[in-house]
């Protein structure tokens, strides 16, 4: 099984739809993190939580909104999406300990 | 702020060769970390090496190297013996703090074809 999973891992939605993404972990770490990948960006990244009390803006967390429900699950939601939103979206995890991130399968959003 | 910059949007290498994807960064930290990622065409983003600021050697994972050059800033990766699967995109990334797991900083990739 994988230790990164995100559901779903396609999304085709209308503007204005709320859409949540979902981001489970069973590698135990404490760090998550949420990432958007856009062709020729790179991945950029969104919101990032250090523990289940902590969660932080990240480059580009403008209309975006992330819940941290248990250590080893992160949300990541888009309340009104819009095409601009389209792109993949990865979830990733590190250790407190070392720096190195392990990421999700990823999930391709299309906003029409 | 820290920049990762990688200024080949693409390479191509023959199969059983060596290739070498450049990577420069800026940063005013002195402890940070970098990485590089492979990303296949199914998507995924695959871990393949990592390198502190303070190790002294240069890091190594099997076919991949990390030629680490602290004075340049820069840290190219180098595949030895090309492989037909190794055809992805390549991202190097920094992380701002040492050993502390730190946000990840992506340059925009390079990718890599690997011809027969």
């Amino acid at each position: 099984d994988a230790d990164v999973t995100q559901t779903p891992r396609n999304r085709i939605t209308k503007t204005g739809k709320r859409i949540m993404l979902e981001c489970s972990q069973t590698k135990g770490h404490d760090r998550m993190y949420w990432y958007r990948q856009d062709p020729g960006l790179g991945l950029r990244l969104i919101y990032y939580s250090f523990d289940v009390k902590d969660i932080n803006k990240g480059e580009i967390s403008d209309g975006y909104s992330v819940s941290r429900q248990a250590q080893a699950k992160f949300s990541l939601s888009l309340e009104s999406a819009i095409p601009n939103q389209t792109a993949l979206y990865f979830c990733a995890t590190s250790d407190i300990a070392r720096d190195e991130q392990f990421f999700g399968p990823g999930t391709r959003l299309t906003v029409l | 702020a820290q920049k990762i910059t990688q200024t080949q949007p693409g390479m191509f290498v023959q199969e059983k060769e060596a290739v070498t994807l450049d990577c420069t960064y800026d940063t005013s930290d002195q402890s940070y970390g970098l990485f590089w990622y492979k990303q296949p065409s199914s998507g995924e983003m695959i871990f393949l090496i990592y390198q502190g600021s303070y190790d002294e050697q240069n890091a190594t994972e099997g076919r991949y190297s990390l030629n680490f050059q602290k004075a340049r800033k820069s840290a190219n990766l180098v595949i030895s013996a090309s492989q037909l699967g190794d055809s992805a995109m390549y991202f190097c990334a920094m992380s701002p703090i040492y050993n502390q797991g730190g946000k990840l900083i992506f340059g925009q990739g390079t990718e890599l074809s690997v011809k027969p």
